[in-house]
């Protein structure tokens, strides 16, 4: 059982726009700055957006992040095949003092 | 650029001791940021571990912190990570990570290493 929720599936159509939910509590989310990564089959994850709505060096302005409350989104604009990944978000606790990750969303590129 | 490697026992034996190393280049583990590990049971979702910085200070994962002990050797570059008293519940790729807490930003991870608990 993750700290936070996240649907366990999406789904979208190249070229469509896919927003993928992450939510959580007042110690969590609601304190502290949502951080998402990417994981494809049988590799590492890999660092997407950071500090809510922030994009590292190299990865498309096609992923955006927004958080409200505690409540924090993923936004693909455009979906691409090279889309389809397991999107993981995370953050800081301040009641267990430690990192903690959603359950995951598959997201399958019909 | 900063690059991450594993390296340890792909098999541990229930009820002893998991001892994983990362090695780390392209950066100095003495210069900034935390150092910890990541795991990620078979077909499931990621579980942080915790980190540690280079003065000494330490997070863990509370429902792991009574087995896990994460070190630095400046000298070589490198950080462990021991788990001790393990059962077929640990069997996970575990995967090094470095990290800016407690912001949760995982900016380097390690390709993984896939750890099996057997009886």
């Amino acid at each position: 059982q993750s700290v936070l929720t996240q649907p366990p599936s999406a789904s979208g159509t190249p070229g469509q726009r896919v927003t993928i939910s992450c939510s959580g509590s007042g110690s969590n989310i609601g304190s502290n700055t949502v951080n998402w990564y990417k994981q494809l089959p049988g590799t590492a994850p890999k660092f997407l957006i950071f500090n809510n709505h922030l994009r590292p060096s190299g990865v498309p302005d096609r992923f955006s992040g927004s958080k409200s409350g505690t409540s924090a989104s993923l936004a693909i604009n455009g979906l691409q095949s090279e889309d389809e990944a397991e999107y993981y978000c995370a953050t800081w606790d301040d009641s267990l003092n430690s990192v903690v990750f959603g359950g995951g969303t598959k997201l399958a590129v019909l | 650029q900063v690059q991450l490697q594993e390296s340890g026992p792909g098999l541990a034996k229930a009820s002893e001791t998991l001892s994983l190393t990362c090695a780390v280049s392209g950066y100095s583990i003495s210069s900034d940021f935390y150092w910890g590990w990541i795991r990620q049971p078979p077909g499931k979702g990621l579980e942080w571990i915790g980190g540690v910085y280079h003065s000494g200070n330490t997070y863990y994962n509370p429902s792991l912190k009574s087995r896990v002990a994460i070190s630095l050797d400046t000298s070589k570059n490198k950080f462990s990570l021991m788990l001790t008293s393990v059962t077929a519940a640990d069997t996970a790729v575990y995967y090094c990570v470095r990290q800016d807490l407690p912001a949760a930003i995982l900016d380097h991870w390690g390709r993984g290493t896939l750890v099996t608990v057997s009886s």
